[in-house]
């Protein structure tokens, strides 16, 4: 069936430094694939999409890349903020509307 | 900006008791997903409706859980009676029916089962 796996946390980063999130997918056919992030107390925000092979998704300084020959699509930012502190969720959706995620990872930037 | 509103934020519940969720999703958008989040855990699929149909409820566990959306807009969800293991956030999320389906997401209640 389709799934995620996704980087274990919790993640602690200092300010500025590089982030990376990994994340890989199972599906059947050609999934599109999705970076959420939550912060604390609110629900999940879209945070960039990708849904073919090749394409890089980006916002807010984050970027991803769908890998269709390594099943992944791993989140990066070159510097990230404190504000940046939050939950992020990889997902896919193949075919139907149903989203699938992975378990999620908890980044901490610390000052 | 259109949100997706959900009600209560939080419940406090005994278990065997009944509960209900209310969410009011973004004008116009004919889906809506009922998901719950398990401390720790992605969000999982529990309803999906278009308009008032329901198009998958295969992870709803019916004994205890239902759902409806009678006017095709907004969505309640129940449980009777709640268990132990029914704790954790519960997502309402919105989508247009067009090419996109990006799904948009409320705030969540939070259920605490005592």
């Amino acid at each position: 069936g389709d799934s995620v796996t996704q980087m274990e946390g919790p993640v602690t980063l200092s300010e500025e430094a590089f982030l990376t999130i990994n994340c890989t997918y199972t599906a059947t056919g050609y999934p599109s694939l999705f970076w959420y992030v939550q912060y604390p107390g609110e629900g999940l925000q879209l945070l960039l999409k990708a849904t073919k092979a090749d394409d890089k998704g980006s916002n807010k300084g984050f970027e991803a890349t769908y890998r269709k020959e390594t099943t992944s699509f791993h989140l990066e930012k070159g510097s990230v903020q404190v504000s940046d502190s939050a939950v992020y969720f990889c997902a896919l959706r193949a075919g139907a509307n149903n989203l699938f995620f992975g378990t999620g990872t908890r980044l901490t930037v610390i000052p | 900006e259109a949100e997706v509103a959900q009600s209560p934020r939080y419940k406090i519940t005994e278990k065997s008791q009944a509960v209900a969720f209310w969410c009011d999703p973004i004008s116009g958008h004919a889906t809506l997903y009922w998901y719950r989040q398990i401390l720790g855990q992605g969000p999982e699929l529990l309803v999906q409706f278009q308009d008032e149909s329901v198009v998958d409820d295969s992870q709803l566990p019916k004994d205890r859980f239902s759902a409806e959306r009678l006017k095709g807009v907004d969505s309640t969800l129940k449980i009777q009676p709640a268990e132990l293991g029914d704790s954790a956030m519960y997502l309402c999320a919105s989508s247009p029916f067009d090419d996109s389906n990006e799904q948009f997401f409320g705030p969540g209640t939070r259920l605490t089962v005592l």
